[in-house]
Order: C-alpha cells, then structure tokens, then sequence
C-alpha cells in the first residue's frame, strides 16, 4: 500500500528557506512511473499546486512560485524534497506531498490519486 | 493564468441530490477530477477523467461534463458527505494543474 509521509521544520522565520521531504513507502519514486508532487493549502483556503519531479529528475514549477521553487529526489532513500527560498507569512501552509497520475491520451492531463498527511509549515519571526 | 471556477457553498438536506458545478474553458478538451476533504484531512481523489469513480468510492458518486462545465453529484447525501471538495483540471496546453477554490458542501 502506498503511504506518503512529509517530515521538516514547521516554524521558518520570514526570509529563510523551507525545507520539506516526502517519504514514499510502497512504490518506487525513480521507477514507478509516475511523477511526484507539492501541493499547499494555506489555513482556511483551496489547494495550490506547487511542482512536480519526474523519475528522470525533470523538474515543473508553478509560473507563481518557480523563481523561489526547487524540488529534487534522493532515489536511494525513495524521498523527495522542497525547498522554498525567500518565504514569507503568505507561505504558511500545510504542505502536501502526493503522487501525480498522468491518463494516457493525446492531450496531457494530471491527477493527485496519493496524499501524505499535510505537515502545516508557519514562517514568523 | 488559467482558472476553474466553483461555487463557494452548496447545502442539501439529507437523503436528497447535491450538485456542484465547476466552469472552465478548458474543460472541453481536458479531464476534470474531484476531491473530497474534511476537515484536518488530506484531500481524497473522489471522481477522475470526467466520470470514473476510484475503487472504494461510493455510488452515490458521480461526475459529468457538458461543454465548459463539469458537475459533481452526490446522489443520496449522508452526514458523513459534509466536507469541501475540489475541482482540477489542467490548462489547455497541459502544461500545469489547476484547482478550483473548493466548495464547501452543508448537510442540514
């Protein structure tokens, strides 16, 4: 059964990096076939899509976030990562990680079918 | 940038049919997806590629699309459907996902 378990600081002060991982248990991130994702949802608001890591290592960004957005695989340990830069209170959120579907097709499509639990990350001085 | 659009509250007493609409330009030509989330929860994929219904999702589940509109149905609503859910699909050029900003779903 596939689980998904993020790990990392929950309190970055404003200015500093966010570090988070993505443990994943029951697939395999460099030859499962599938993509991997960050998505956030800041306390009380919808989902926002942050980017994605293929097993080849490509990296896709959301047009909002990328010039502060950077997503890597440590495939020995079956874990990806985010690292967020420059963060401030808008980027409180909790922060998931989950496992992209992508439907075969002649038109790209993706879909989140896997999920962690959220770990809420709080930027405050 | 691209956006799918949904309405911010739906309320349905219980036993009776729930619908929630999400609007889109790009929905004609590309997949919308549903997911449920309650409260403290992770999102939970309810409704793919338009209309199938993952395994362990109840019937009373269901999805359509009609031109630039897809809708969510929850036939039958029990207590335990309260929650928010969000519509996603991808823009046009399938280059990134977007989501909706989630309907909030009241049992009364």
């Amino acid at each position: 059964q596939l689980q998904l378990q993020e790990s990392g600081s929950g309190l970055v002060k404003p200015s500093q990096t966010l570090s988070l991982t993505c443990a994943v248990s029951g697939d395999s991130i460099s030859s499962g076939g599938h993509p991997w994702t960050w998505i956030r949802q800041p306390p009380g608001k919808g989902l926002e899509w942050i980017g994605f890591i293929y097993q080849s290592g490509n990296t896709y960004y959301s047009p909002s976030l990328q010039s502060r957005v950077h997503i890597s695989m440590d495939r020995s340990r079956n874990q990806f990562s985010l690292k967020l830069t420059s963060v401030t209170a808008a980027d409180t959120a909790v922060y998931y990680c989950a496992r992209v579907r992508v439907p075969p097709g002649s038109v790209v499509s993706y879909y989140f079918d896997s999920w962690g639990r959220g770990t809420l990350v709080t930027v405050s001085s | 940038s691209y956006k799918v659009t949904q309405p911010p509250s739906v309320s349905v007493s219980p036993g009776q049919t729930a619908r929630i609409t999400c609007s889109g330009d790009a929905l004609p030509k590309q997949f919308a997806y549903w997911y449920q989330q309650k409260p403290g929860q992770a999102p939970v994929l309810v409704i793919y590629e338009d209309s199938e219904r993952p395994s362990g999702v109840p019937e009373r589940f269901s999805g359509s699309s009609s031109g630039t509109t897809v809708t969510l149905t929850i036939s039958g609503i029990q207590a335990e459907d309260e929650a928010d859910y969000y519509c996603q699909s991808t823009d046009s050029s399938g280059t990134y996902p977007v989501f909706g900003g989630g309907t909030k779903l009241t049992v009364l």
